[in-house]
């Protein structure tokens, strides 16, 4: 079965910095595509970033690059996205996901809510 | 700026038929975007419907149906169910690695 557990949300002013984490299992890790999405509660669905497969190409919405860094750990099967630099605006439930060939996700984790305010 | 449009709300019998739309702000929608939709209840995950504008998820009742009308994306929910209350969001793929969702449909079955 595949499984998607996010953590690392929390508290964090702005200005401040987080590393979300998502731990990947029941699928091999490694062949696949991972992505973030972000939803403000209340709001829509914003996707956020993507690594491919083996970690070598990165890609970022345009409101978070210079900020968001997105990685890859194949050994340990987990995907992680670190924030600096946060902003109110960032405030959200982050989702992991899995991207599939013809470009959609397929999997979902549970999210982890990122709360950003002084 | 590129906006995908999905209708804010929606309301559908039960038994009904209902087509939500996934539209451009500028330019139409074809299955060069790979168009995917996804269903979210309150307080949980996104659960994938539709890839790839008419391929329904493993899982996926058939009464779900994706096509492209006109110049968007549509998902067809025919027979609607009480458990089809939610909201529905398209993805389209923008090109060079870029994802954009739409706003989300409000379902209400009534």
């Amino acid at each position: 079965e595949v499984q998607l557990v996010e953590s690392g949300g929390g508290l964090v002013q702005p200005g401040g910095s987080l590393r979300l984490s998502c731990a990947a299992s029941g699928f091999t890790f490694s062949n696949y595509w991972m992505h973030w999405v972000r939803q403000v509660p209340g709001k829509g669905l914003v996707w956020v970033s993507c690594i491919k497969s083996d970690g070598s190409s990165t890609c970022y919405v345009d409101s978070v690059k210079g900020r968001f860094t997105i990685s890859r750990d194949n050994a340990k099967n987990t995907l992680y996205l670190q924030m600096n630099s946060l902003r109110a605006e960032d405030t959200a439930v982050y989702y992991c996901t899995r991207g599939r060939t013809g470009n959609y996700f397929d999997y979902w984790g549970q999210g982890t809510l990122v709360t950003v305010s002084s | 700026q590129t906006v995908v449009t999905q209708e804010p709300s929606f309301s559908v019998s039960p038994g009904g038929t209902v087509t939500l739309t996934c539209g451009l702000s500028s330019g139409s929608v074809s299955s060069s975007y790979y168009p995917s939709w996804y269903q979210q209840t309150p307080g949980q995950a996104p659960r994938t419907l539709i890839s790839s504008t008419n391929t329904r998820s493993s899982g996926v009742p058939d009464r779900f149906s994706g096509s492209i009308l006109g110049n968007k994306a549509a998902l067809t929910i025919t027979g609607a169910q009480a458990d089809d209350e939610s909201d529905y969001y398209c993805a389209l793929y923008m090109g060079s690695v870029s994802w954009v969702f739409g706003g989300g449909t409000k379902l209400t079955v009534v």
